[in-house]
C-alpha cells in the first residue's frame, strides 16, 4: 500500500528564517497532496494542499511544491514566526482515503 | 471549530468495559474517517466510510467495530481493549470519498484503557 515518509521529525529554527518540510510517497495514482498544522492539545487543520496537475502552490508565507515523476513534495514557511511552531503533516491521497506521514515537530524560536 | 464534534472528550476504561464513541458533523458532508494518534504512528488511518458505506477498514482489529448509520454520525464501538489502544480518536469528515478534498478533524477522544 501507499507509504509516506516524512523529513525531518524535528526542525528547529530562529524567528525569521525559512523551514522546509519534505515528503515522499510510493503510489504513483495520488493525485492530491494536502498539508496539516496541529498545534499542542489541537486538531489538526489544513494549512495548504496541491494537486497533481500543478507544481507550485503558494499562499503568503507558506507554500509547497510537487515532483510528480520523483514521487516527492515540500513545504516551504518563510519568515517563521513563533506562531508557526507546531507538528506539520504531509498526506498523499489513496482511494478514499489518505495517508499521512509521521509528522514534523516544527519549533521556532525567537 | 464546531463543524466536527466528538463525545466523549475524554474516557478511562477498564479492559472489560464495553463503550462507544461519538462524532458528528454539521458540514454536509458524504464522507466521514476514524484515526487514532499515539506517539508511535501521529495519525493512523482507522476506517473510512462514504455514503454510509465502510470502503476501506485498515486492517483493525475486531475489538473496534464503526457504526455510520447516516452521513453525519459515525460511532466506534469499543470492548475487551487492549492497553496498547490508549491514545487520541480523531474523526473526520470530507465532501465525499474520493480523497481529493480537505478532511476536517474533531477535537477527540483521549482514551485510557486500565
Amino acid at each position: 500500500g501507499e507509504n509516506v515518509e516524512q523529513h525531518p521529525s524535528t526542525l528547529s529554527v530562529q524567528e525569521g528564517d525559512s523551514a522546509v518540510i519534505k515528503c515522499t510517497y510510493s503510489d504513483s495514482a495520488s493525485n492530491y497532496f494536502p498539508w496539516y498544522k496541529q498545534e499542542l492539545g489541537k486538531r489538526p487543520q489544513l494549512i495548504i494542499d496541491i494537486r497533481s496537475n500543478v507544481g507550485e502552490k503558494k499562499d503568503q508565507r507558506i507554500a509547497v511544491t510537487l515532483n510528480k515523476t520523483a514521487k516527492h513534495f515540500s513545504l516551504h514557511i518563510t519568515e517563521t514566526q513563533p506562531e508557526d511552531s507546531a507538528v506539520y503533516f504531509c498526506a498523499a491521497s489513496v482511494g478514499p482515503a489518505l495517508i499521512f506521514g509521521k509528522g514534523t515537530t516544527l519549533s521556532v524560536s525567537s | 471549530e464546531t463543524g466536527v464534534t466528538q463525545t466523549p472528550r475524554h474516557l478511562v476504561m477498564g479492559m472489560t468495559n464495553k463503550k462507544s464513541l461519538k462524532c458528528e458533523q454539521h458540514l454536509g458532508h458524504n464522507a466521514m474517517y476514524w484515526y487514532k494518534q499515539s506517539a508511535k504512528k501521529p495519525l493512523e488511518l482507522m476506517f473510512v466510510y462514504s455514503l454510509e458505506e465502510r470502503v476501506e477498514n485498515n486492517s483493525v482489529p475486531s475489538r473496534f467495530s464503526p457504526e455510520c448509520p447516516n452521513s453525519s454520525h459515525l460511532f466506534l464501538h469499543l470492548h475487551t481493549l487492549q492497553p496498547e489502544d490508549s491514545a487520541l480518536y480523531l474523526c473526520a469528515s470530507s465532501q465525499d470519498g474520493t480523497g481529493g478534498y480537505e478532511q476536517y478533524f474533531g477535537p477527540g477522544t483521549r482514551l485510557t484503557v486500565t
